[in-house]
């Protein structure tokens, strides 16, 4: 079974600082894939990044990075010069290779503050 | 090009009455999947289709709620005798293919309230 933990409830950042998102997952099999998923306040869900299990290389798009660390089973999200627009939850979720059920977070809240 | 789509929008439903939830998957995609999002949560799987194929209804909570997809485009959740706690948002999505390695595309949502 999959589990995701993303200890962050709420975050408050000042505008144009750098934050990062907490995911830590569980999983006993050895090809799985991590998203992350961003609900703004308008509630649709919007996906941002999958990463599968074999590939360890941190992920660069524009201000949004991603460090994948299987040593430590963390999948955490960095938003660099935050903006006002970056205000939502970011889910963080797993998917065990060979089923189609992805498995969430309970989400962080991210307060950009001008 | 159109997204996931879901009608209605809102729900509102007096307890023990029968609701049907659409959806409407990406043009072309094969796969599609229910999820269920109570307030300050994530979505939490129901079930999933490729093509018109139940795969998985494990996620369903109980045997009120039933899911079809007859004709592998357009799904309909059923909820009967609608409780209280059946009150969340239910999401929709949907995948171009079968399989773990694509990504999910997901709906506005339907938010139903049962009073």
């Amino acid at each position: 079974a999959q589990k995701v933990t993303q200890a962050q409830t709420e975050i408050s950042v000042v505008e144009k600082e750098d934050v990062t998102l907490d995911c830590v997952y569980e999983t006993r099999d050895t090809t799985y894939y991590l998203f992350w998923y961003k609900q703004p306040p308008s509630g649709e869900l919007v996906f941002l990044i999958r990463r599968n299990s074999f590939d360890e290389q941190n992920e660069i798009s524009g201000r949004y990075s991603w460090n994948f660390q299987k040593s430590t089973s963390s999948f955490n999200f960095t938003i660099t010069a935050s903006q006002v627009v970056d205000s939502a939850v970011y889910f963080c979720a797993s998917l065990s290779g060979g089923y189609q059920k992805v498995t969430f977070g309970t989400g962080t809240k991210l307060q950009v503050i001008p | 090009g159109a997204g996931v789509s879901q009608s209605p929008r809102y729900k509102v439903t007096k307890r023990g009455q029968d609701v049907a939830l659409r959806c409407d998957p990406i043009s072309g995609h094969v796969s599609l999947y229910w999820y269920r999002q109570a307030l300050g949560q994530g979505p939490e799987f129901l079930t999933y289709f490729n093509y018109e194929a139940q795969q998985d209804k494990s996620g369903l909570p109980n045997d009120r709620f039933s899911a079809e997809r007859p004709e592998g485009s357009i799904s309909t959740l059923t909820i009967q005798r609608t409780e209280q706690r059946d009150s969340a948002m239910y999401r929709c999505a949907s995948s171009a293919w079968t399989g773990d390695a694509y990504e999910q595309y997901f709906g506005p949502g339907t938010r139903l309230t049962v009073t």
